[in-house]
């Protein structure tokens, strides 16, 4: 089946740790996010790319790093240089400029 | 600045209550607005893409509808399972995403 698959679904990290989330997307979509959900707040834009080998921050990079060596693929490390990133992590594709598309989301937890 | 603003945050309705969510928009250049429905702990699901002042869409029990300032998403004898947050975002002249804070929607039986 087509469509954007996120890994893992639970993760927690401890203090000082770096982790990383996995997002793999087989609809041949060009652009690809990175967004952070908090609750009663709106979708925050972390990291997005339009094309392989490139990507642009969005409006809360800081404490975040991506990497796009492939078209399906847009890991997102959070750094232990990211304060409070006890949130839902949500990646999304999206042809060029069209609607985007959203996977199940990963939730990450300090312990 | 370009924003866009949900209301209410929460609405609850007697299943068969039908009623309608407002998204207001402040945007240079809209190039789309679009809905989406959101489960706890689930990804948003692409709902509408509207891209025109008058233009409709429907599905099922969901009409979404567009002027030059705001959307309306309205819900028509909604029943339990339509219960969810519905998401409004609005791209710009730019091509970015501004995303609304959303409405939780509760339908009781």
């Amino acid at each position: 089946d087509g469509g954007i698959t996120q890994s893992p679904k639970y993760l927690f990290r401890k203090e000082g740790q770096n982790v990383t989330l996995s997002c793999e997307q087989n609809l041949n979509h060009d652009a690809m996010y990175w967004y952070r959900q908090d609750p009663g707040q709106g979708l925050r834009l972390i990291y997005y790319s339009q094309i392989v080998n490139d990507f642009q921050k969005g409006d809360i990079a800081e404490g975040y790093s991506v990497s796009r060596e492939k078209k399906e693929s847009f890991p997102l490390t959070v750094t232990s240089a990211q304060k409070n990133p006890t949130a839902f992590y949500l990646c999304a594709s999206s042809p060029e400029r069209n609607t985007i598309y959203f996977g199940e989301g990963s939730w990450l937890t300090v312990v | 600045e370009d924003q866009v603003t949900q209301s209410p945050e929460a609405l609850r309705l007697q299943e068969g209550e039908s009623s309608s969510l407002n998204c207001s928009y402040t945007v240079s250049g809209l190039r789309g607005l679009f809905w989406y429905r959101q489960d706890p702990g689930k990804g948003p699901e692409f709902l509408f893409t509207l891209y025109s002042a008058g233009e409709e869409k429907e599905k099922e029990r969901l009409k979404a509808t567009l002027t030059k300032k705001e959307s309306f998403l309205h819900i028509t004898a909604p029943k339990p399972e339509d219960s969810a947050t519905y998401l409004c975002a609005v791209r710009d002249s730019n091509y970015q995403l501004i995303w609304g804070a959303g409405t939780k929607l509760i339908i009781k039986p």
